[in-house]
């Protein structure tokens, strides 16, 4: 099955500074790439995905490149703030059903004022 | 537009007692529904997912089972706790619009003790 590791498991940068956090995957056939955040105490929320036939995307601070070759993905976030604060997931996924959505470990990213 | 409710948000439940962890989702037909278990500072394991009513597929073999009574209704259930089911719990759902996509709820804190 599907593999995705994500590094890194922590991140702390100071305020205005970009984080980047990193992903790969195991299974070539895996088409669509969802990063999700999470505040303390709630369920993830989708921030931005991309899919396996672009190579970038981006909505105002943050962006997604996938590298399908290497299959390794990343998310940039650019002008940090505190609320940015919280736990990221990337995830893979080439279906849904059984073929739901494989989780990476999580990368918890602390904003510095 | 589309909803999804999990409920009860926390629970304290001694070792051996039952679990009754419920979910709807509204604004959709026939979704795919999931429950994903999250350890305290861990990453996201899939524990059930349905395709439709009374279809259930387990991922991970435990004290636990699921059941969807209604096409818009998730329950995850236990007939007697153990400490080790203590967790974060997640209802989640993907509809035939947002393909691959997945939504989470907003979560239930489980303690056992």
């Amino acid at each position: 099955g599907e593999n995705v590791e994500q590094h890194p498991s922590t991140l702390s940068v100071q305020e205005g500074d970009s984080a980047v956090i990193k992903c790969t995957y195991s299974d070539s056939a895996s088409n669509y790439f969802p990063w999700y955040k999470q505040e303390l105490g709630k369920g993830p929320q989708l921030i931005i995905d991309i899919r396996s036939n672009v190579g970038e995307k981006k909505d105002q601070r943050i962006a997604v490149t996938l590298n399908k070759t290497a299959k390794h993905f990343s998310l940039h976030i650019t002008e940090t703030q505190p609320e940015d604060s919280a736990v990221y997931f990337c995830a893979a996924s080439k279906g849904t059903g059984r073929r739901a959505l494989t989780f990476g470990s999580g990368t918890r990213l602390q904003v510095q004022p | 537009s589309q909803t999804i409710h999990q409920w009860p948000a926390t629970l304290v439940q001694p070792v051996g007692s039952p679990l009754s962890l419920e979910c709807t989702v509204e604004g959709t037909s026939n979704p795919n529904l999931y429950w994903y278990r999250q350890a305290a500072g861990r990453g996201l394991q899939l524990l059930f997912y349905s395709v439709g009513i009374g279809q259930i597929s387990s991922e991970v073999p435990q004290n636990l089972s699921a059941s969807r009574p209604q096409d818009r209704q998730f329950i995850l259930s236990s007939k007697k706790l153990l400490l080790s089911d203590s967790g974060f719990y997640l209802c989640a759902y993907t509809t035939g619009a947002s393909g691959n996509t997945i939504y989470f709820g907003e979560g239930s804190w489980l303690t056992v003790v």
